[in-house]
């Protein structure tokens, strides 16, 4: 299958600076990727679709002020957590879906393990 | 998207067929099947999709019932290695796949 990539794999800040996660799509054009949080022991919920080119599209409950997510092309999306708490710290993960597969898999990154102090 | 329900947790002997069933009588006519696995501390990996016909691929087979309200997942000779939590989706597109609490399988030695 199609590879995604996620960078870092993990990351220690300290409370109030930011942190941007990055995920690539390495083999394959993506025209819109997802980010996704997860607490220990919780199910993965969606916080934002993203669209290359275009703003992100925020799910409920997501401040998109303090999650920032930037696509500025098919192979590369950021997601930035600003000034950021150790309420944030969690698990973000980042799928990918190439041009006209819709209708099949999304390939999902290897996840980005954010502590924060 | 159509919710899911699945059991919290099984168990498997290694070397035997893991058989994962997932409820999804709400499900509509144009919203496929997903099955995704998430290994400890890792991203989803997919393992198959369908929509009415049964499939089969190198990880495993999903059988999906006639009436499309149920599908189980079938891992044919599972391995410690296929221990995970293991995700039921019924979605239209696999855009913005809603993830439920899944099925943690643990394989026995």
């Amino acid at each position: 299958g199609a590879v995604v990539s996620q960078h870092p794999s993990w990351v220690i800040c300290k409370s109030g600076t930011s942190v941007k996660i990055e995920c690539r799509s390495l083999d394959f054009q993506a025209t819109t990727m997802f980010w996704y949080r997860q607490f220990p022991k919780q199910s993965l919920m969606l916080m934002a679709t993203s669209n290359e080119g275009s703003k992100a599209t925020y799910e409920q409950g997501v401040e998109k002020d303090k999650f920032l997510i930037n696509h500025a092309s098919l192979t590369l999306s950021t997601l930035t957590v600003t000034s950021a708490h150790p309420e944030d710290s969690s698990f973000y993960i980042c799928s990918a879906i190439g041009q006209g597969r819709q209708n099949t898999e999304a390939f999902f990154g290897q996840g980005t393990r954010l502590t924060v102090v | 998207d159509a919710k899911t329900t699945q059991p919290p947790s099984m168990d498997c002997a290694e070397g035997r067929a893991a058989n994962l069933p997932c409820n999804h009588s709400t499900i509509s006519g144009n919203e496929y099947v997903y099955w995704y696995r998430q290994i400890h501390s890792q991203g989803p990996q997919y393992i198959i999709h369908g929509l009415k016909n049964n499939e089969t691929n190198e990880m495993a087979s999903l059988i999906i019932t006639e009436d499309r309200k149920s599908s189980t997942l079938i891992l044919p000779h599972a391995t410690l290695r296929d221990t995970a939590v293991y995700y039921c989706i019924v979605s239209a597109t696999a855009q913005k796949l809603v993830f439920g609490q899944g099925t943690r399988l643990t394989i026995n030695p």
